[in-house]
């Protein structure tokens, strides 16, 4: 167990719809990241909150939205769906914005059909 | 052509072998990490490099920033160092990844 906790592990949705995915970060760690992971893409940035504030955005769809709520975890939502957007999505969390160390969670793998 | 190129994209060695995994980039950095995912897909963080060398257990990586480059080595290798093993640089407050080496070590 890394400490950080992704829910829920799995998720498999029709298009159109909309989904919600959650993430604890490891303890005393105030910045979360989030990350895709598709087939043809690789591992691709979404978004980073620290201590509740955005920080910064990478390759994250209009579509698509995060927060970071006043405990620390952070929701990722996706909404209409499409069949591209199956991938694996990460969170990772680490102590503070700078060159510090990540803690990735065990990722949610997410099927759009 | 990718900020972070990884070679080689994929691996075979025999149990025993030292392996050498490469990590060009052509940004800026703050830091670089390895990280390594296991088939079940979870991800490791195995270092974080501004500057030398570290060194944990038969894994080292090292970095130079002059040339922006950096190596990731296991000595004595097993199977169960089979795994995809991802270059990130972090710059501007994110991480770049690199496409990953896909390792497979036989007995």
């Amino acid at each position: 167990d890394s400490g950080v906790t992704q829910t829920p592990k799995h998720l498999i949705t029709a298009t159109g719809q909309r989904v919600t995915l959650r993430c604890s970060p490891r303890s005393g760690d105030l910045s979360v990241y989030w990350y895709q992971q598709s087939l043809d893409q690789g591992l691709q940035f979404l978004i980073h909150y620290y201590n509740g504030e955005e920080r910064a955005k990478g390759n994250i769809l209009e579509r698509f939205s995060a927060q970071q709520f006043p405990d620390l975890h952070s929701e990722l939502n996706l909404s209409s769906l499409e069949l591209g957007d199956s991938a694996l999505y990460f969170c990772a969390s680490s102590v503070d914005t700078g060159p510090y160390g990540y803690t990735f969670g065990s990722g949610t793998r997410l099927t759009v059909v | 052509k990718n900020e972070v190129e990884q070679s080689p994209q994929n691996l075979t060695a025999q149990e025993g072998e030292f392996i050498t995994i490469n990590c060009s980039y052509s940004v800026g950095i703050s830091a670089l990490h390895w990280l390594q995912q296991h088939p079940g897909g979870g991800i490791v963080s195995l270092f974080m490099l501004s500057s030398g060398k570290k060194k944990h257990g038969r894994l080292i990586a090292t970095i130079n920033i002059q040339e922006k480059h950096s190596s990731l080595h296991i000595t004595a290798s097993h199977p169960r160092d089979s795994a995809v093993y991802i270059c990130a640089v972090g710059s501007q407050g994110n991480l770049i990844f690199g496409k990953g080496t896909k390792l497979s070590v036989k007995p």
